[in-house]
């Protein structure tokens, strides 16, 4: 099974500021990842598959980067409706599919 | 517009059986392969189970191997996860998940609102 590990556990930055968070896997997943938003009792939102693909009417603010086991999701200039959870999660071998257990963003 | 509808949850014993399901509106459900994802109070998301757009192919989480049966009518645009043997730690919001992939190598690109199963005595 593939490890998923995202840091840092909990993120605060300023309105306006730029957030970088991280995601590591165990092994390789090659660009088989992808990034989700959670917000206080709503079901996770896609944000980027692919490593770096945004979905569907998400922002241009939120992009995605890395490969191999080294994984970015960076968000720029940051609003507060961008307070919520973060997970990364890898497809490239399954099952089981994995998620890393959350990077908290306080805006 | 892609909408995904769960019901079924709600208090339960261990031991007990529930089958949740998941409504599928808003795109061609036929051709999408779906999952189960849980996610327990104050915790993070597990994957629990996935079905192929055809139903042939089905894996489990080992978590509830044995125990969960995933299925799906398409016929009725409809999936569903009947659990049985239920125990505390099944506790947990489900939320189904569209896979726009014929082998499943894609992210859960669409979520349900979820539904909530408590088991407890």
């Amino acid at each position: 099974e593939i490890v998923m590990t995202q840091s840092p556990a909990t993120l605060s930055v300023s309105p306006g500021e730029r957030a970088t968070l991280s995601c590591r896997a165990s092994q390789t997943v090659y660009s088989n990842l992808a990034w989700y938003q959670q917000k206080p009792g709503q079901a996770p939102r896609l944000l980027i598959y692919g490593a770096s693909t945004r979905a569907t009417d998400i922002p241009a603010r939120f992009s995605g980067s890395g490969s191999g086991t080294e994984f970015t999701l960076t968000i720029s200039s940051l609003q507060s409706e961008d307070s919520a959870v973060y997970y990364c999660q890898q497809y490239n071998k399954w099952p089981p599919y994995t998620f890393g257990q959350g990077t908290k963003l306080e805006i | 517009e892609v909408r995904l509808v769960e019901s079924g949850g709600g208090l339960t014993q261990p031991g007990e059986s529930l089958r949740v399901s998941c409504a599928a509106s808003g795109f061609t459900f036929s051709s999408y392969s779906m999952s189960w994802v849980r996610q327990a109070p104050g915790k993070g998301l597990e994957w629990v189970s996935f079905i192929s757009s055809s139903g042939t192919t089905i894996y489990y989480a080992d978590s509830v191997k044995g125990r969960f049966t995933i299925s799906r009518d398409n016929a009725k645009n409809s999936l569903y996860l009947q659990m049985k043997s239920l125990r505390a730690e099944d506790t947990a919001v489900y939320y189904c998940a569209t896979i726009p992939s014929p082998s499943g190598y894609r992210s859960f690109d669409y979520w349900g609102q979820g539904t909530l199963v408590t088991v407890s005595s």
